[in-house]
């Protein structure tokens, strides 16, 4: 297996404008999971998905940010607009529902300007 | 919620001695505690896991023991060498029935591996 993929790998764009992140999980498993990489604030879990459905957003930063699943085999992380404050490594990972670890990817490097 | 802390934030050591990284949680409920080294680069890659039913497992020359009472786990990989160079993270979360496994990672700690 190719393991999570991840696009683009490094993402920088101008204070305002949209960005989508994109992630592919690991074909069968049914857990997937966002997270944000910040040197103030360490490895955050943003949002996690469940066979496509969102089951907890409690640590989207803001309204700004938004993520969907519409099968199985995508999702993508929206941010509108964005700030120079959302500048971080994003990383998605999957999971196997029968099995405990978590496999990420390497991660879309964001720069908001 | 869970909270995780994870001590020191950075370690230098000589290639061939050992290096310990710890961590302490405050959930109770937590039974997973995984460990990920995160190169450069790179997202995080898990090296070893513990469940709250073992005090300890060792791979080859990375071990982490668990102290339920105490509600600390720690790290420890013996004679380094500097491909160990990387950040770790530790983490804890509750698996059952009831929930998803959601993962509480610690602040990291960079270890430095010197020739």
């Amino acid at each position: 297996d190719a393991g999570v993929i991840q696009s683009p790998r490094h993402e920088v764009t101008e204070m305002g404008q949209e960005v989508t992140l994109r992630c592919k999980p690991i074909s069968g498993h049914d857990y997937l999971f966002w997270y944000r990489q910040t040197m103030m604030r360490g490895l955050e879990l943003l949002i996690y998905f469940n066979n496509n459905v969102p089951i907890d957003d409690s640590g989207m930063p803001e309204d700004r940010f938004s993520a969907k699943m519409p099968n199985a085999s995508f999702s993508t992380l929206k941010i509108q607009p964005s700030e120079p404050r959302d500048s971080a490594v994003y990383f998605c990972a999957s999971r196997d529902r029968g099995r405990d670890t978590q496999y990420f990817g390497p991660g879309t490097r964001l720069t908001v300007l | 919620g869970e909270n995780v802390e994870q001590h020191p934030s950075t370690l230098s050591v000589q290639e061939g001695d050992s290096a310990v990284i710890k961590c302490t949680y405050s959930d109770s409920a937590s039974n997973y505690f995984p460990w990920y080294k995160q190169e450069l680069g790179k997202g995080p890659q898990l090296i070893i896991d513990i469940r709250s039913n073992v005090g300890e497992k060792k791979d080859q020359r990375i071990a982490v023991t668990l102290n339920k009472t105490a509600k600390h786990f720690s790290l420890h990989i013996t004679e380094t060498q500097p491909e160990d160079s990387a950040v770790y993270f530790c983490a804890a979360s509750s698996h059952g029935s009831s929930n998803t496994g959601k993962l509480i990672f610690g602040q990291g700690t960079t270890l430095q591996v010197k020739p």
